[in-house]
């Protein structure tokens, strides 16, 4: 299968706890996307990478969060020091440049439980 | 990005047209509308898109007003695997090309 691919699908954590999560694009697309969606609303933006370079983070990105990027492949998104108000649906996409960059393509998605 | 506007559920008998509606009546000229859809528990799925002209693919068909303030996503012949909420997004004018996703509406495909 060559589409997006995230891990771990589901992760349960302790209040106080780090995670890590990961995300493989589409192998030839350079533009990487991390989203949230909680329950009932749609998919918000986090953060986005051309190649390696984080381009731009949402302010919905505190600083108990981080991603990196680090060959221009795979991503990871950090969290430290979880709180229960960041149970949610972690999305990565990919794309190819310019504006086909908006036909973004969708892993299955990071399900985080904090207790 | 602009607004848009669509009507949280809609109900759709299975092998019917499915037309989904959206408002966007502040577009500007250089916006396309993208249609996603996101079937339950899974990562949202671009369908379409389009800036003027009507548009058609294998999944869906895109149908834009003269005056580009609103559009119609259709469905020719939906089935219950099209049960799913889906996105209407108006945008264009950024460099960084994220996706601005409102609450969409939950069609459901009923046998």
């Amino acid at each position: 299968d060559t589409g997006v691919s995230q891990d771990p699908r589901h992760k349960i954590t302790k209040r106080g706890q780090n995670v890590t999560f990961r995300c493989d694009p589409i192998s030839e697309h350079n533009r990487l996307y991390w989203y949230r969606q909680t329950l009932g609303q749609g998919p918000e933006f986090l953060t986005y990478f051309q190649n390696e370079a984080q381009l731009e983070k949402s302010r919905l990105l505190s600083d108990r969060f981080s991603a990196e990027r680090p060959k221009g492949s795979f991503s990871t998104l950090e969290i430290q020091r979880t709180e229960q108000g960041d149970s949610a649906m972690y999305l990565c996409a990919s794309s190819t440049p310019g504006t086909l960059s908006y036909e973004q393509y969708f892993g299955p998605g990071t399900r985080l439980t904090v207790t | 990005d602009a607004k848009t506007t669509q009507p949280p559920s809609m109900d759709c008998a299975e092998g019917r047209a499915a037309n989904l509606p959206c408002n966007h009546s502040t577009i500007s000229g250089n916006e396309y509308v993208y249609w996603y859809r996101q079937i339950h528990s899974q990562g949202p799925q671009y369908i379409i898109h389009g800036l003027k002209n009507n548009e058609t693919n294998e999944m869906a068909s895109l149908i834009i007003t003269e005056d580009r303030k609103s559009s119609t996503l259709i469905l020719p012949h939906a089935t219950l695997r099209d049960t799913a909420v889906y996105y209407c997004i108006a945008d264009g004018g950024g460099s960084n090309y994220k996706l601005t996703f409102g609450k969409g509406t939950l069609l459901t495909v009923n046998p």
